[in-house]
C-alpha cells in the first residue's frame, strides 16, 4: 500500500506563474513532511520541510501547507522559474526526522516560457 | 562540505556476481541511510544506522543484501548473488540526529 500518494505524475506550469504540487497521505503516525527536488542522474536535493505543529512554512518562492485533517500537503512555487523544471517528490516520516523517508513517487513538473 | 560520496557512479554485471556499493556520509552526521529507486516501486528505503548501529532493515528486500557500517564514515551495501531485477538506482543518505537528510548522486546498477 502507498502511504505516501502524489497522484499528479506531471504538471506542466508557465513561467512566472505559481506552481502547486500535491500530496496525500494515510499514516497518522507521520509527524514531518519534506519535499525534494530531483534532477535526472542526480540524488535528490531537500527543498523544505514541515514539522506536524505547524500548518505553513515558507523560505523564499517555496512554501509548504499542511492540512493534517485531511492528510494533505501541498508545495507551492511562486513565481516559478524555468530552472524549476524537476521531479519533486513529497517524503514523510514517523519520528521527526531521525527515521528512514517514506516518498511518494514523484511529480515531473515542467515550467514553460 | 564535499556531501554524500558514492561508488561506483555505475556499475555493470552478470546475473550471479556479488556487487557492492559504497557511500561516504558527510563529516559529522550520524545517521545513514540507504535508498532504491526504480520504476515500479519509487524510491524505498532499505536499512538505516544511527551511529553505526542498524536500526531498521525490514526494507532489504532479501537475504542476499546486505549492509555494514564499521565506521562512522564507511557504509557498504552488497548484494550476493545478483539478479536482473536488482537493477536500480541505489542512493545513500545521512543527516545530523533528526536533521534533514542529504542525498548521495546515487550509484545506477544494472544486473544483465
Amino acid at each position: 500500500d502507498q502511504q505516501v500518494k502524489q497522484n499528479s505524475p506531471s504538471l506542466s506550469v508557465q513561467e512566472g506563474r505559481i506552481s502547486i504540487l500535491n500530496c496525500d497521505y494515510t499514516n497518522s503516525m507521520f509527524d514531518y513532511f519534506l519535499w525534494y527536488k530531483k534532477y535526472p542522474a542526480e540524488g535528490p536535493t531537500f527543498l523544505i520541510s514541515i514539522s506536524s505543529i505547524k500548518d505553513k512554512n515558507e523560505d523564499g518562492r517555496f512554501t509548504v501547507f499542511l492540512n493534517k485533517s485531511a492528510k494533505h500537503l501541498s508545495l507551492h512555487i511562486v513565481p516559478s522559474q524555468p530552472g524549476d523544471s524537476a521531479v519533486y517528490f513529497c517524503a514523510a516520516s514517523p519520528g521527526g526526522g531521525a527515521d528512514g523517508l517514506t516518498f511518494g513517487k514523484g511529480t515531473h513538473l515542467i515550467i514553460q516560457p | 562540505d564535499a556531501g554524500v560520496i558514492q561508488s561506483p557512479r555505475h556499475e555493470v554485471t552478470e546475473m550471479g556476481q556479488e556487487v557492492t556499493l559504497r557511500c561516504k556520509p558527510i563529516s559529522g552526521h550520524n545517521s545513514l541511510f540507504w535508498y532504491r529507486q526504480t520504476m515500479m516501486r519509487g524510491l524505498e528505503l532499505l536499512i538505516y544506522f544511527n551511529n553505526n548501529v542498524p536500526i531498521d532493515d525490514s526494507g532489504m528486500p532479501e537475504d542476499r543484501f546486505s549492509a555494514k557500517m564499521p565506521n562512522a564514515s564507511f557504509s557498504t551495501l552488497k548484494i550476493q548473488p545478483s539478479e536482473p531485477r536488482d537493477s536500480a538506482v541505489y542512493f545513500c543518505a545521512s543527516s545530523r540526529s533528526a536533521d534533514t537528510q542529504y542525498f548521495g548522486p546515487g550509484t545506477r546498477l544494472t544486473v544483465l
